[in-house]
């Protein structure tokens, strides 16, 4: 099966700019995420969607940050404006949806974007 | 709230040497443990996970509840182990699986 893709794979800003990164998710997959990954940390949850609704976002910073996934397949990230703290490769994952059982489901991630703000 | 720590950014072990990455947790409720690793230009993916109890690539990691503790162990490394190894859990959180990962320990296999 196809995996997770995302586009760009590299980006370079100014600061104050915006940017835009793009996730297609496996096919079937309920479930996505958003993951940012500064140099030298472990991935950090943004925002998680069941489908096309949000079911956890407490870490997104809200002032700047914004995603959407309308149709339930494919996702976008925005950040707006970019300050130099932005600079992270930026994970997309997806997974199928668990139902409620304590069962875990295996996380597939994609390439990541790597976003640069100078 | 949950958190996962890995002491070690860097290990550095010869080829047929034993491994250890550790992993600690804190949660107070029945935590689900993972292994995920990164190898060289590749995508972070599923090592293994401690409900399963199986040996991956050699790897097996056992969770100790009392010591809140979830190493990953391997009795002989090869060179090809070396990656990015981040250690991960998951609750359930209003029906929906909430992942914390840990900040990620560098293995280094030196030939």
């Amino acid at each position: 099966e196809a995996g997770v893709a995302q586009s760009p794979r590299y980006k370079i800003i100014e600061k104050r700019q915006s940017v835009a990164f793009w996730c297609n998710p496996i096919s079937g997959h309920a479930t996505l995420y958003w993951y940012q990954q500064i140099l030298g940390q472990g991935p950090k949850l943004l925002i998680q969607f069941q489908n096309n609704g949000v079911v956890d976002d407490s870490q997104l910073p809200k002032d700047r940050f914004s995603a959407e996934r309308l149709k339930g397949v494919d996702s976008t990230l925005k950040i707006q404006p970019a300050k130099l703290e932005d600079s992270a490769v930026y994970l997309c994952a997806s997974s199928q949806h668990h139902g409620g059982q304590r069962t875990y489901n295996e996380q597939f991630f994609g390439p990541g974007t790597r976003l640069t703000v100078l | 709230a949950q958190r996962v720590t890995q002491p070690e950014k860097l290990l550095s072990v010869f080829k047929g040497a034993p491994v250890e990455l550790k992993c600690n947790y804190s949660y107070s409720g029945s935590p689900e443990l993972f292994w995920y690793v990164q190898y060289s230009r590749q995508r972070l993916q599923l090592l293994l996970r401690h409900i399963s109890r199986e040996s991956i690539k050699g790897f097996t990691a056992d969770l100790n509840k009392g010591e809140t503790s979830f190493h990953l162990k391997k009795p002989f490394a090869q060179e090809e182990d070396s990656a990015m190894y981040y250690c991960a859990l998951t609750r359930n959180s209003g029906g929906y699986q909430k992942v914390t990962f840990g900040t990620g320990t560098k293995l280094q296999v030196i030939p």
